[in-house]
C-alpha cells in the first residue's frame, strides 16, 4: 500500500538555521512522483517541487534543497538560512504511475521560525 | 491572474442539512480536484474531473458525496444528510494536464457541521 510519513509533528529553529523537514514513503509502483507543498496559515497549499522515481539527483532552488534517496525510501526537504516567513505546514506527498490524478499526502510538519 | 476560488470560505450547518460548496478553477485548467483536509492531518483525496466527466471518484467517503461539473469549468461538490464527521476543511485544485502539472489549490471552504 501507499503511505507518507512525516514523523516530526513540530519543529520550531530561530531564523537563520538550517533546518531538514523528513519525509518516508512507501509504495510498491517502480514509477511513481514525489511532492512537496507549503501551507501558510492562509491555507492555500503552494506547491514546492516534483520529482519523478527515476531521477534521484538532488535539486537546489534557492535556500531550498531536496534530497531524494531511494535506497531508504526518503524525499527530505532543507531550507537553509531560515526566515520567519518560512513558518508554515509542509507537506510531503506521492502519487503512483498507476494512479497519477491521486496524492497521497503525509500529515505534514508544522515549521515555526523565530526572529 | 485569478487563482482558485471557493466559495463560501467558511460554512456553518447543522446536522442533516444538505450543503453545496463551490469551487471556480484557474481559467483554462481542464483538470479538478477536490480533496478533504481534517485538523492535523494532511489532505486526502476525494474526486478528480478531467473535463465534464469524473475520471476518479474513489475517494468520495460514501454516497451523501456527490460532485459536478457541467460545463468543464466551475465545480459543485454536494454533501447530503450532513454529519459532524463531515466538518473538515475542503479543498479545490486545479491543473492543466492532470498531475503532469502542477496543482494550484484554493484556500478551501471550512465546514462546520453542528
Amino acid at each position: 500500500a501507499q503511505k507518507v510519513t512525516q514523523a516530526q509533528t513540530e519543529i520550531s529553529v530561530v531564523e537563520k538555521e538550517d533546518v531538514t523537514l523528513d519525509c518516508v514513503y512507501e509504495t510498491r509502483d517502480t514509477t511513481y512522483y514525489l511532492f512537496w507543498y507549503k501551507q501558510p496559515p492562509s491555507g492555500e497549499l503552494v506547491f514546492l517541487i516534483r520529482r519523478n522515481s527515476f531521477d534521484e539527483q538532488n535539486e537546489i532552488s534557492g535556500r531550498y534543497s531536496w534530497n531524494f534517496q531511494k535506497s531508504t525510501s526518503s524525499f527530505n526537504f532543507t531550507i537553509t538560512a531560515s526566515q520567519v516567513v518560512d513558518s508554515a505546514v509542509y507537506f510531503c506527498a506521492l502519487s503512483e504511475a498507476r494512479n497519477t490524478d491521486k496524492l497521497i499526502f503525509g500529515t505534514g510538519t508544522r515549521l515555526q521560525v523565530f526572529p | 491572474g485569478a487563482g482558485v476560488s471557493q466559495t463560501p470560505s467558511n460554512k456553518v450547518t447543522e446536522k442533516g442539512k444538505y450543503v453545496e460548496l463551490r469551487c471556480d478553477p484557474i481559467s483554462g485548467h481542464t483538470a479538478l480536484y477536490w480533496y478533504r483536509q481534517s485538523l492535523g492531518q494532511g489532505p486526502e483525496f476525494l474526486i478528480y474531473f478531467q473535463g465534464t466527466g469524473a475520471a476518479d471518484d474513489s475517494g468520495l467517503p460514501n454516497d451523501r458525496f456527490f460532485a459536478v461539473r457541467p460545463e468543464g469549468s466551475v465545480s459543485t461538490l454536494k454533501i447530503q444528510r450532513t454529519e459532524r464527521g463531515d466538518s473538515a476543511v475542503y479543498l479545490c485544485a486545479s491543473s492543466l494536464a492532470g498531475v503532469d502539472s502542477p496543482l494550484h489549490f484554493g484556500n478551501g471552504t471550512r465546514l462546520t457541521v453542528t
